[in-house]
């Protein structure tokens, strides 16, 4: 069974750098897509961004200026760098296992069939 | 304000049926599959439909999902007290070129 677990510091300072990663286990990274999604406190889900194994990412417009998601194969772990976080970005983050964007029937069909517990990450000073 | 519109809450009491609704536009629901999920208190969401109406392995077949237009519905039947949960729907949106999520239904069962 897919395992999926986050990593990272849980608090960090308003304009620095949010950095986590996520180890992928009983499963290999190839050959999926790999998600990035917060929520935060008390409220509803937002999608960061994606990877292909291969290394393609789709950024969130929204968050596209700071965010950067990066994959290591050989590690089966993928990454997440949000830069100049402020108090806003204070949420839960997870880690996900996207297993299609595009159905060749012609249409998107995006869904996240695993799922990391998610981490807490609060910016403050 | 979240892309796709869901009421902020239902309830109904055990053993009876409730379905979630779910709005969109033709550049997300009216376009593109519809997932939905299931977040339990303090946990990850959880997948409980994909593409429209499909039950992932798994799933309790008390789930359905269904879409007509720009408006998708997740029901539930024979509802238990352990279907307490918010509920997510998610499609992709072609205009932003990624998924977005429905803000949230918190299902209270009576």
């Amino acid at each position: 069974q897919v395992q999926l677990q986050e990593s990272g510091p849980g608090l960090v300072k308003p304009s620095e750098t949010l950095s986590l990663t996520c180890t992928v286990s009983g499963g290999s990274i190839s050959s999926y897509y790999w998600s990035w999604i917060r929520q935060p406190p008390g409220k509803g889900l937002e999608w960061i961004g994606y990877i292909y194994y291969s290394g393609s990412t789709n950024y969130n417009p929204s968050l596209k200026s700071r965010v950067t998601i990066s994959v290591d194969t050989s590690k089966n772990q993928f990454s997440l760098k949000l830069s100049s976080v402020t108090a806003a970005d204070t949420a839960v983050y997870y880690c996900a296992r996207v297993p299609s964007v595009y159905d060749n029937r012609g249409y998107y069909d995006y869904y996240v069939d695993h799922w990391g517990q998610g981490t807490l990450v609060t910016v403050s000073s | 304000q979240s892309v796709l519109t869901q009421p902020p809450s239902v309830s109904e009491a055990p053993r009876q049926r409730v379905t979630i609704s779910c709005s969109g536009r033709s550049s997300n629901i009216g376009n593109n599959a519809v997932s939905w999920y299931q977040q339990l208190p303090g946990k990850a969401p959880k997948l409980l439909i994909y593409d429209d109406d499909v039950l992932p392995s798994g799933v309790s077949d008390r789930f359905s999902g269904s879409k007509s237009g720009t408006s998708a519905s997740l029901a539930i039947s024979g509802l238990q007290s352990e279907d307490e949960a918010d509920y997510y729907c998610a499609a992709w949106d072609d205009s932003l070129n990624g998924p977005v999520f429905g803000g949230g239904t918190k299902l209270t069962v009576l």
